[in-house]
C-alpha cells in the first residue's frame, strides 16, 4: 500500500527566511504532484515532477525529486505572507486494472509571519 | 473557461436523507474522481472514473455511490447520509487515467450530516 508522509504538517516561519518541506513515499512511482490549498479554497496545481532528479522552479518556491530516495522536497526561498497557504504533495499508484490514482500526503500547513 | 463545478457548495442535511452533490467538466476529460477532505487526513479519493460508464472503488467508498453517464458529468450520490459523512467533498478531473495528467479540482462541497 502506497503510504505518503509529509513533514512538518505545520510551519510557522518569518519573512525572507528559507525553508523546505519533505515529501516521502513507501513505493516505487516516478510522478509526484505539489498542490497548494488556501482556507477555504480549492486545490490548485503548482509542479508536475516527472522523473528522477526533476527540479521545477516557480517564484520563490522550488520543487524535486528524487525517486531512488523516494522522496520530494517544496524549497521556499525568502517567504512572503502570500505564501501562506497548505501544501500537499501527491504521488500516482497504479491500480491492478493499470490506472493510475493519486495518494495525497496530509498536507503541511505553512503560515508566513511578518 | 475551463473548469470543474460542483453543485452545491454548501449543505446541510439529516440523517438518513439522500442527497446528490452533482461535478461537471468542460474540458472534456475522461478521468473524474471524488476526494474527502477531513482534518488531520488530507485528501482520500472515493471514487474513481477512467470514462463513460467506467467507475471504480477509492480508498473510501463505503457510503457513496456515483455514476458516469456522460463524460462532463460525475455525480456522488449519498443514499443514506450518517454524520461520518460530514466532510469537505471535491470532484477532479483530467484528461486521462492513464500517463502523466494533472488534476483539475472543483470548488469544493462541505456537507453537515445532523
Amino acid at each position: 500500500e502506497l503510504k505518503v508522509e509529509q513533514n512538518p504538517l505545520f510551519l510557522s516561519m518569518q519573512e525572507g527566511k528559507n525553508y523546505t518541506i519533505y515529501c516521502n513515499y513507501s513505493t516505487t512511482s516516478d510522478r509526484l504532484y505539489w498542490y497548494r490549498q488556501d482556507p477555504g479554497k480549492s486545490l490548485e496545481s503548482l509542479f508536475v515532477l516527472l522523473s528522477n532528479g526533476a527540479v521545477k522552479q516557480e517564484g520563490r518556491l522550488m520543487a524535486s525529486l528524487d525517486t531512488k530516495a523516494r522522496l520530494s522536497t517544496l524549497h521556499i526561498t525568502a517567504a512572503v505572507h502570500d505564501l501562506s497557504a497548505t501544501y500537499f504533495c501527491a504521488v500516482d499508484r497504479i491500480t491492478q486494472g493499470g490506472s493510475e490514482k493519486l495518494v495525497f500526503g496530509k498536507g503541511t500547513k505553512l503560515t508566513v509571519n511578518p | 473557461e475551463a473548469q470543474v463545478t460542483q453543485n452545491p457548495r454548501y449543505l446541510i442535511t439529516v440523517t438518513g436523507k439522500k442527497l446528490t452533490v452533482t461535478c461537471s467538466q468542460n474540458m472534456n476529460h475522461e478521468y473524474m474522481s471524488w476526494y474527502r477532505q477531513d482534518p488531520g487526513l488530507g485528501l482520500r479519493q472515493i471514487y474513481y472514473s477512467m470514462n463513460v460508464e467506467v467507475t471504480d472503488k477509492g480508498d473510501v467508498p463505503e457510503g457513496y455511490k456515483v455514476s458516469r453517464k456522460e463524460k462532463r458529468n460525475f455525480p456522488l450520490i449519498l443514499e443514506s447520509p450518517s454524520p461520518n459523512q460530514t466532510s469537505l467533498y471535491f470532484c477532479a478531473s483530467s484528461l486521462s487515467g492513464f500517463g502523466v495528467n494533472e488534476q483539475f479540482f472543483g470548488p469544493g462541497t462541505r456537507l453537515t450530516v445532523l
